[in-house]
Parts: C-alpha cells; sequence; structure tokens
C-alpha cells in the first residue's frame, strides 16, 4: 500500500536549518510529484512548493523562495525538505502529499504523518 | 497569487441535517484542458488532511457519498447529506491552477 513516512520531530535554534525528510513506498516513486504544506500552530495549510522525483525540478512558493530547498535520493525513494534560516514563526507541522498520475498538483490522496518542527532559542 | 475565501469559517450542525461550505476564488479555476482545479480536504483533529473531492466534483476513493462537490469558475460548495459525528473537523478547499493556495478552512462542530 502507499505510505509517506516523514523523519521524526525536530528543535532548532533561530538562525538554523531543519530537515525533515519523506519515504515514500508502495508506488513507483518517479512517477509522481511530491508537494510541501505546513501548518503553524492553531492556523491553516500553507503550501511551500512541489518537487518532480523524475527530474529532481522544483517549483518554490514565492514566500519561501530562497529559503527552501527541496531535494530526492531515486535510491531510498525519499524526498527531502530543507528550510533555512529559521525563525520562531517556522514553528509549524510540516506534511509532505502526494500528487496523482494524471494531475500533478491536485488529487493529494496520500499524506506524511507530519513533522513537528520547533524554533526556539 | 489566487485567492481562495471559504464561509462559513465556523459550522455548528446537529447530526443528520445537511451542511453546506462555500469556497470563491479570486481567479476562474477552469484549465484550458477542460478541467476544474479544485480541491477539498477534511482534516480531523490530530490528524494529517484528506482528500475528499478533486477537480470540483469528482469523489475521492472511499469517501462517503454524503459528500458532494459543486461549481464551476469561481463559485464552489461543499455538501454534507447528513452531517455524522465523525465529520467533524476542518474543511480546507484548494487551488492548483495557480501553485497552490488553500481556503482559510471551515471547522464543522456538532451542536
Amino acid at each position: 500500500q502507499v505510505q509517506l513516512v516523514q523523519s521524526g520531530a525536530e528543535v532548532k535554534k533561530p538562525g538554523a536549518s531543519a530537515k525533515v525528510s519523506c519515504k515514500a513506498s508502495g508506488y513507483t516513486f518517479s512517477s509522481y510529484y511530491i508537494h510541501w504544506v505546513r501548518q503553524a500552530p492553531g492556523q491553516g495549510l500553507e503550501w511551500m512548493g512541489v518537487i518532480k522525483p523524475s527530474s529532481g525540478g522544483t517549483n518554490y512558493g514565492q514566500k519561501f523562495q530562497g529559503r527552501v530547498t527541496m531535494t530526492r535520493d531515486m535510491s531510498t525513494s525519499t524526498v527531502n525538505m530543507e528550510l533555512s534560516s529559521l525563525r520562531s514563526e517556522d514553528t509549524a507541522v510540516y506534511f509532505c502529499a502526494r500528487g496523482t498520475e494524471y494531475f500533478d498538483w491536485l488529487g493529494w490522496g496520500y499524506w506524511g504523518q507530519g513533522t513537528l518542527v520547533t524554533v526556539s532559542s | 497569487d489566487i485567492v481562495m475565501t471559504q464561509s462559513p469559517l465556523s459550522l455548528p450542525v446537529t447530526p443528520g441535517e445537511p451542511a453546506s461550505i462555500s469556497c470563491r476564488s479570486s481567479e476562474s479555476l477552469l484549465h484550458n484542458n477542460g478541467y476544474t482545479y479544485l480541491d477539498w480536504y477534511l482534516q480531523k483533529p490530530g490528524q494529517s488532511p484528506h482528500l475528499l473531492i478533486s477537480l470540483a466534483s469528482d469523489r475521492a476513493s472511499g469517501v462517503p457519498d454524503r459528500f458532494s462537490g459543486s461549481g464551476s469558475g469561481t463559485n464552489f460548495t461543499l455538501k454534507i447529506s447528513r452531517v455524522e459525528a465523525e465529520d467533524v473537523g476542518v474543511y480546507y478547499c484548494m487551488q492548483a491552477l495557480q501553485t497552490v493556495t488553500f481556503g482559510q478552512g471551515t471547522r464543522l462542530e456538532i451542536k
């Protein structure tokens, strides 16, 4: 069955970087885009960007340009999302989600369990 | 960016009664391929969001048929024909025509 399993919670100091991984299984990794979304405490969903695993091509949300890097490791079917220059406002749960075979940008039928990143001095 | 506006933001419903959530986009979500790039998601307390409706009206696999999506252009509606206790959570509309943006969310609670 399709699964997206994310790495564990992290606590980081302001100015540091956080790297969250999303390991895919149960399907052909290269065939589906992976999106990243975050949710600050008590807030709504915010899209961060997307990676196309087959090519490594990315598209980042304007708010995160210059601070976010998404990469993939084909050998382990894993997508990584690294956010740099962390500030307290980056404290959030980060989710990965998978697009569909025909519509890369919507129909996210599979989600990771979420990873809490806490930014605190 | 395309702005998504949901209403109401809070929705108390009696079990067995219908419920309706509106979502409006600042631009038409009709792609030139003829599909409308609008999804609905439900996030139950303490869980990841899950897909209810895609392409404005296509119910996702395993979603009960009491959920339905409708609309076109810039106006969309999610309807629940008879609310059950398990439907509690926050409902989000999401557009994917120009990158991705979400509505603010509508919190459904049981009266």
